[in-house]
């Protein structure tokens, strides 16, 4: 079975701090994801990586950044947060030429910026 | 503007009969779609998922149907069952199987006993 893990399930954060957000995969997969999820809007695509090093802006990407040092670990990156990233945020990953196109998820990181 | 919608937030089936969620989209060069459950605490997991060559996929109680023409597919659930409780997210992608997934904003599902 293929596991995501996410560093912290709940998480609380004063504006302006810097916040990371950590997702580990073992299934070897090459792409992975960050999305948000709030109410009535669906999940919405932060940025993604295809491999380690490479990164790619997805339909929401300001405000965050992301690091991949590892194949297995994908990092988004907080530089200063604001209340309006106040969410729930899902890390995914999927493999790459298996002809489907099913992410796997984590368990998601609910963040709370007071 | 979404390009994936879902337009009903709340649906409510009683357990035993049919479960029809609907999904729109407006992009025409979607060509791949999926369905996902995710209950409360939890990540997404994949349900089924559907190729535009298709119009029709069934695995088990659930069924997607899609009609390229109207822009449109549904996922049937028969028969419900109160463990299907979830919120749905349909979602959709271009290039065949590979690429980014564009979301809907879901759809909550209470089956009740």
């Amino acid at each position: 079975d293929v596991k995501v893990t996410q560093s912290s399930r709940y998480l609380v954060k004063r504006t302006g701090e810097k916040v990371f957000l950590e997702c580990v995969q073992d299934m070897d997969h090459e792409n992975m994801f960050w999305y948000r999820q709030d109410p009535g809007l669906g999940l919405r695509l932060i940025y993604f990586s295809y491999d380690v090093k490479m990164k790619e802006k997805g339909d929401i990407p300001e405000g965050y950044s992301v690091s991949r040092e590892k194949k297995e670990r994908f990092s988004l990156i907080l530089e200063s947060a604001s209340t309006n990233q106040t969410s729930m945020y899902l890390c995914a990953s999927r493999p790459t030429g298996t002809g489907r196109n099913e992410q796997y998820f984590g368990p998601g990181t609910r963040l709370t910026v007071t | 503007d979404q390009q994936v919608k879902q337009n009903s937030p709340s649906l409510s089936v009683q357990e035993g009969r049919i479960s029809i969620l609907n999904c729109d989209y407006t992009n025409s060069m979607f060509d791949y779609f999926l369905w996902y459950k995710k209950y409360p605490a939890e990540g997404p997991t994949f349900l089924i998922s559907i190729s535009s060559i298709k119009d029709k996929n069934e695995d088990g109680r659930f069924t997607v149907f899609l009609n390229k023409s109207a822009k449109h597919l549904s996922l049937h659930i028969v028969p419900s069952q109160p463990g299907d409780s979830a919120v749905y997210f349909c979602a959709a992608s271009t290039g065949g199987a590979g690429n980014m997934l564009t979301f809907g904003g879901g759809t909550r599902l209470m089956v009740k006993p």
